[in-house]
């Protein structure tokens, strides 16, 4: 069984960079794609983006300018930059992984990161 | 940008109850669409991948149809382990979007 456990910063300051980690457990990540999702307070998902175990990516137009998502195969981590935060990027965020791009079949729990000075 | 409208927002039912959750695309997106269940301080949980396909694991009361633009998640025989929030996700395109979730609570 996969698991995902999110790691990092949960305040960041206006301007900075919000830096995430997820961790693999229970398998290689050197299998699947694996990606970043976020959920603000009250609202919905939205998908961030994501990288496949070859390192190839792919992110949502609406943040592309902002984010990098790499892997760290040794550690069997992958991880979220997103620069220049506002407090519009406020939420908790959740790693996954999955088989394919279209469906998540693994999740982590979450982390809440506060954008605030 | 297709968007997806769930309703209702919440529902109230009883364990043993029927229960359906609609959920709208914008467009047409054929029959990709998926389903999670979220509880509370938890990363949702697959439970409906093509529209009606059900992921390994997931108990049989659940399950989904539709096609294009109107999709239904449906629990045949509620249970406690089944008052959540349910999402909608369409994934005909990436990014993939999300319905606003249906809160799913005790009567």
């Amino acid at each position: 069984q996969v698991q995902l456990q999110e790691s990092g910063p949960g305040l960041v300051k206006p301007s900075e960079t919000l830096s995430l980690t997820c961790t693999v457990s229970g398998g290689s990540i050197s299998s699947y794609y694996w990606s970043w999702m976020r959920q603000p307070p009250g609202k919905g998902l939205e998908s961030i983006g994501y990288i496949y175990h070859s390192g190839s990516t792919n992110y949502n137009p609406s943040l592309k300018s902002r984010v990098t998502i790499s892997l760290d195969t040794s550690k069997n981590q992958f991880s979220l930059k997103l620069s220049s935060v506002t407090a519009a990027d406020t939420a908790v965020y959740y790693c996954a992984g999955s088989p394919n791009t279209r469906y998540f079949d693994f999740w982590g729990q979450g982390s809440l990161v506060t954008v605030s000075s | 940008d297709i968007q997806m409208t769930q309703s209702p927002s919440s529902v109230s039912a009883s364990v043993g109850d029927r229960v359906t959750i609609t959920c709208r695309a914008s467009q047409g997106i054929g029959n990709w669409l998926a389903w999670y269940q979220q509880k509370p301080g938890k990363g949702p949980k697959l439970l409906i991948y093509t529209a009606s396909s059900l992921h390994g694991g997931v108990p049989s009361r659940f399950s989904g149809s539709g096609y294009g633009t109107d999709f239904t998640l449906t629990i045949s025989s509620l249970q406690p382990e089944d008052f959540a929030t349910y999402y909608c996700q369409r994934a005909n395109s990436f990014p993939p979007g999300f319905g606003q979730g249906t809160r799913l609570e005790i009567k």
